[in-house]
């Protein structure tokens, strides 16, 4: 297995321009996450997953969008980049089932500069 | 007041130490306690995992919760120059949502 692939590794946006964050599982899993991470804030949840086409915010949602038409892909779409998106961007996955639920796989990370 | 509270660090030890690194939180229906560790430019992989109370061992590291105090840690005996990475605290309300809250991490330094 795969796990959780994420590409590209790394991008630099000029404002205003948009891009797609892609991100895969190969697990199977029902539950899709993507964080954003700045240095020394820990995680901040964007969006989530439940399953294919159901979608809901986290805490962080404004300038992003998600979409899950399948269960393997979870992409994030950013409109309209801004100097406060740059960040490290992490998706995650994780089985629903309580006792496994808690155990999250991530990927190895996008990172974005917008300039 | 955030949820889940964890110092930044960093923290500096020598090879062969004992390591404590905790969180504290707030929200009381916490029940399901995650540790994470981020090795450089990685993502998080889970370490250690606990439900409720009580300690878990896993080799090298033990996961301690004290939801009387809403205070977790996590030891690191023996501490090697690997273990070098932040570790990042995360929870979860039983019954909840599946969304852990994650605390901000703690870089740690082994130095030999």
């Amino acid at each position: 297995n795969a796990g959780v692939t994420q590409t590209p590794k790394f991008r630099i946006l000029k404002i205003g321009q948009s891009m797609t964050l892609q991100c895969a599982q190969d697990m199977n899993h029902n539950y899709m996450y993507w964080y954003r991470q700045d240095p020394g804030m820990g995680l901040k949840l964007i969006y989530y997953s439940v399953g294919a086409g159901i979608t809901d915010k986290g805490e962080v949602p404004n300038g992003y969008n998600v979409s899950r038409s399948t269960t393997e892909d979870f992409p994030l779409r950013l409109e309209l980049a801004a100097p406060s998106q740059t960040s490290v961007y992490f998706c995650a996955s994780s089985y629903t089932e309580r006792l496994a639920v808690e155990t999250q796989y991530f990927g190895p990370g996008t990172r974005l500069l917008v300039l | 007041q955030k949820e889940v509270e964890q110092d930044p660090g960093p923290l500096s030890v020598p090879e062969g130490a004992i390591v404590s690194l905790n969180c504290t939180y707030s929200n009381s229906a916490f029940q399901y306690f995650m540790w994470y560790r981020q090795y450089s430019r990685k993502g998080p992989e889970l370490l250690m995992y606990t439900y409720s109370s009580g300690n878990k061992e896993d080799g090298r590291f033990t996961a301690q919760v004290d939801k009387s105090s809403k205070y977790i840690s996590l030891f690191i005996r023996d501490s090697q120059p690997s273990d070098s990475a932040t570790y990042l605290c995360a929870m979860d309300a039983s019954g909840g949502s599946y969304i852990p809250t994650f605390g901000r991490g703690t870089s740690l330094i082994v130095h030999p």
